[in-house]
């Protein structure tokens, strides 16, 4: 059973760089069968796609945050990463980890397996 | 504002039905790009319960069902169950944003 655990600092001040960590278990994350996603949600407001990698090294992000992000693996830790610069308040969200690519053995673009999420608040 | 609009809250009693809506426009769902949904529990992992429009992954119960037509998409959920209290979103991918974009949600309310 493949889980997906967040893990970073929970609060930042306005201009510093969020740094989150997704740890991959019970599978691969070197496999080109998967992309490997961050998505968030701030109180009360909806869900929104960041952006995703995949082991070829191609990469996609959300074009309105496009200019301060930046996902990247590191296959030795079993982890993705999150590096979001210049954080403002408006940052502060639940951030949570996903798996897209495959499911039931059919390709799929859904998000099937997800982390718990991790509350990052941004505050002077 | 998202780009797919869904209804702020439902609400039905036990062993009914309901049905959640979902709609966008021809730079996304109407472009037949597959509509995804989730149900989200706070303080839990969302979890996939409808992909590529209509399929249920392995372990979802049958009583949840996804349709779509034209620029809108529907999550029915039968016979209603106090846990299926949640909120509920819908996803699909917009050509205009070049990425994968979410509705506002929905909270089911079992009465």
């Amino acid at each position: 059973q493949v889980l997906l655990q967040e893990s970073g600092p929970g609060l930042l001040k306005p201009s510093q760089t969020l740094s989150l960590f997704c740890t991959v278990s019970g599978g691969s994350i070197s496999t080109s069968t998967y992309h490997w996603n961050w998505i968030r949600q701030p109180a009360g407001k909806a869900l929104e796609w960041i952006g995703r990698f995949h082991i070829s090294g191609r990469t996609n992000y959300n074009l309105s945050l496009r200019s301060r992000v930046t996902i990247s693996l590191d296959t030795s830790r079993r982890q993705f990463s999150l590096s979001l610069t210049s954080v403002t308040v408006a940052d502060t969200a639940v951030y949570y980890c996903a798996r897209s690519g495959m499911i039931d053995g059919a390709p799929s673009n859904a998000f099937d397996i997800w982390g718990q999420g991790t509350l990052v608040s941004v505050s002077a | 504002q998202s780009v797919l609009t869904q209804p702020p809250s439902v609400s039905g009693a036990p062993g009914q039905r309901v049905t959640i809506s979902c709609t966008g426009s021809s730079s996304n769902i109407g472009a037949d790009y597959d509509v995804h949904w989730y149900q989200l529990l706070p303080g839990t992992a969302p979890k996939l319960l409808i992909y590529g429009d209509s399929n249920r992954p392995s372990g979802v119960p049958d009583r949840f069902s996804g349709s779509k037509s034209g620029t809108s998409a529907s999550l029915a959920i039968a016979g209603l169950q106090a846990e299926d209290e949640a909120y509920f979103y819908c996803q699909s991918y917009d050509i205009s944003l070049s990425g994968w974009v979410f509705g506002g949600g929905t909270k089911l309310t079992v009465l």
